[in-house]
């Protein structure tokens, strides 16, 4: 079983939707969780960022970690065509390292 | 623009073969990770430096091998290609080694192994 577990999707959705992606894991471990977009052929670009369990928001954008249920969200508000990419949920402990465990990453695609 | 600048953005090379893989960092971060992204893997963590010291290691076969320079600029040495070592390269820094720092991307290196 993989440390972070994320639906591959693809997930479309009309212009405009309110999205969800999720993810899972297993590592009690963790305390610094993040969310990364990454477009076709691009490196991953830091979305939001949140240490321990509760919310975050920023702009569209919101964050959630639930760290009870290993669970955490993302919410992108008023979805546009220009959001279309792969969101991968990424996470760590604390301490000296700083090596990211990566989910798998979903595919949205957001549709005009 | 994360500031990480990969070089080259494409390489194609045959099975056997070795290869290496430059990254420079953002101005004053200290740490460079390396990261590979397969289809069927994801993106996984290689190697990790911080000021020229080996500082953590992931999943990374003993075929490859990274440095980091007095300039702080890394390589990822990749030898004795196969053709499941196709895949894009990532470099990220980060401003300290741990903690709460927060990792930016390059563009990536898409090595195709033929």
């Amino acid at each position: 079983q993989k440390e972070v577990e994320q639906d591959p999707g693809p997930l479309s959705v009309p212009e405009g939707a309110i999205v969800s992606l999720n993810c899972t894991y297993s590592n009690s471990a963790f305390q610094y969780f993040m969310w990364y977009r990454q477009y076709s052929r691009k490196g991953p670009e830091l979305l939001m960022y949140t240490y321990s369990s509760g919310n975050k928001e920023d702009g569209r954008f919101t964050a959630q970690v639930d760290k009870s249920s290993k669970y955490i969200s993302l919410f992108i508000r008023d979805s546009q065509p220009s959001d279309s990419a792969t969101y991968l949920c990424a996470m760590r402990s604390g301490g000296a390292t700083n090596k990211l465990i990566f989910g798998t990453g979903t595919l949205l695609a957001v549709q005009p | 623009d994360s500031g990480v600048t990969q070089t080259p953005k494409h390489l194609i090379t045959a099975t056997g073969q070795r290869v290496t893989l430059r990254c420079s960092p953002r101005s004053g971060d200290l740490s460079v990770y390396w990261y590979q992204q397969s289809l069927d893997q994801g993106l996984q963590f290689l190697i990790q430096y911080y000021n020229g010291e080996e500082r953590a290691k992931g999943n990374i076969l003993e075929r490859f091998s990274a440095q980091q320079f007095p300039d702080l600029h890394s390589e990822l040495n990749l030898s004795s290609l196969e053709l499941g070592d196709s895949a894009l390269y990532f470099c990220a820094s980060s401003a300290t080694r741990g903690g709460s720092d927060t990792q930016y991307f390059g563009p990536g290196t898409r090595l195709t192994v033929l």
